[in-house]
């Protein structure tokens, strides 16, 4: 079965920075593109963020280009979201999901991300 | 970017009757090289995740119910839930999955009257 587990929310100010982090287990992680999507409190979805099995290839919406940065380790069965340069904008529950055909096939819990002074 | 508008905002259907959610994008998502429609469903219950409903616009994914049906092609989708359930009580949200940005409708609230 697959489980995704997200570390690393919690509270940063306007203009900081933070990295969360994913655990993968249940499947082969390296087989497998992944995404961040986040939910801002008691909004829709977004899609954050993609990133190929090998790691060398990263999309961004682009109210994100340039402050975040997709990554994995898949010896750790790992992926990470380098977040700079936070806004209250960016306050959200953020996701780590496994990408299919660019079809969001399973979902952890989620960590919160709240940018606030 | 694709966008995906959904409608109702929300809706209230009585125990056993049909809820019906409509799925609008901007642009055609046929995707040719598979001949598929890349429109594709979630469920999200309350403080819960989105759990995958339906891909391809209506391949429906193992263990969800049949009496969640999702239908459509180009740009126009449906996704109608008979028989409503009261854990069918959530809120729907249809993405394309064709291209980058991926994108979301805005959500369909369904709730049990």
């Amino acid at each position: 079965e697959v489980h995704l587990v997200e570390s690393g929310g919690g509270l940063v100010q306007p203009g900081g920075s933070l990295r969360l982090s994913c655990a993968a287990s249940g499947f082969t992680f390296n087989n497998f593109y992944m995404s961040w999507v986040r939910q801002a409190p008691g909004r829709g979805l977004e899609w954050v963020a993609n990133i190929n099995q090998d790691g060398h290839a990263e999309y961004y919406v682009d109210s994100v280009k340039g402050r975040f940065t997709i990554s994995r380790d898949n010896a750790h069965n790992s992926l990470y979201l380098q977040m700079s340069s936070l806004t209250v904008e960016d306050t959200a529950v953020y996701y780590c999901v496994t990408n299919e055909w660019e079809i969001l096939t399973a979902w952890g819990q989620g960590t919160l991300v709240t940018v606030s002074s | 970017d694709i966008v995906m508008t959904q409608s109702p905002d929300s809706l209230a259907v009585s125990l056993g009757e049909r809820a019906t959610i409509n799925c609008k994008s901007s642009q055609n998502v046929f995707r040719g090289s598979n001949n598929k429609n890349s429109l594709t469903w979630y469920q999200q219950k309350p403080g819960q995740p989105p759990k995958l409903l339906i891909s391809w616009a209506s391949a429906r994914e193992s263990g969800v119910p049949e009496r969640f049906t999702g239908s459509g092609s180009g740009t126009d989708f449906t996704l109608t839930i008979s028989n409503l359930q009261a854990e069918d009580a959530a809120i729907y949200y249809c993405q394309q999955s064709y291209t980058l940005p991926l994108t979301f409708g805005g959500g369909t609230k369904v709730e049990i009257k």
